[in-house]
């Protein structure tokens, strides 16, 4: 069965110093790789993916990821936080065939303290 | 951008009443739609993919009787939480793929319905 896992659940972390959110997935067959972020009462809002190609993507808010394949890991990084940046992050697999069906992981927390 | 709409964003309600959520794709046409509930500090969880057209494919555990689904047109499915009860209060959030190929499209959220049963 495919799995998403989010290893830190909260990441507080100082304004300007650099991050890293964890993500790892299990799957037995091709999948697409998402970072959402969800800020309070709000929906989710993608932040980046890896469709195919370079496995480096970035956002256009200073994020970026890098897909491993041998490590089955999709890690989220940022060199430099700001305070606008606390919010959940949620690192989602789909599938490259059949279903449109997305799993994400549990989430983390970043709060970026002043 | 692709844009989902989800109304009402806030609603209260009594025990034993229904209340029903809807989520609408404004500027794309969405064959598939998907309904998600998420509890206090945790991750999404999919309770249904809802296809225009057709019957809702429900997840494991989640009552169809209950959370009722309908997905009317290509730009609208609704989510009706029937006979609500307190356990049922929860954050709805409802998402739709815009274009043809699963899994590649980005999923595009509404920004979600709290509900609060009395």
């Amino acid at each position: 069965a495919q799995s998403v896992t989010q290893l830190d659940s909260q990441v507080p972390v100082f304004e300007e110093a650099p991050v890293e959110l964890r993500c790892n997935y299990s799957s037995s067959v091709s999948v697409y790789l998402f970072w959402y972020v969800q800020y309070p009462n709000q929906g989710l809002q993608l932040l980046l993916k890896y469709l195919s190609g370079s496995t480096l993507v970035e956002s256009i808010n200073g994020f970026e990821a890098e897909f491993n394949k041998s490590q089955t890991s999709f890690h989220l990084r940022k060199p430099s936080v700001h305070i606008s940046d606390t919010a959940e992050y949620f690192c989602a697999v789909s599938f490259t065939s059949g279903t449109y069906k997305y799993i994400f992981g549990t989430g983390t927390r970043l709060k970026v303290l002043a | 951008g692709a844009v989902v709409s989800q109304h009402p964003s806030r609603v209260i309600c009594k025990s034993g009443t229904s209340v029903k959520i809807e989520c609408r794709s404004l500027d794309f046409q969405a064959t598939t739609m998907f309904w998600y509930r998420q509890f206090p500090k945790q991750s999404l969880m999919l309770m249904a993919t809802s296809n225009e057209g057709s019957k809702a494919t429900y997840e494991q555990g989640v009552e169809k009787d209950k959370f009722l689904i309908n997905h009317a047109s290509l730009t609208l499915s609704t989510l009706t939480v029937t006979s609500a009860h307190p356990e049922d209060s929860s954050f709805y959030i409802c998402s739709a793929q815009a274009g043809p190929t699963p899994g590649a499209n980005v999923l595009t959220f509404g920004a979600g319905s709290r509900l609060t049963v009395l």
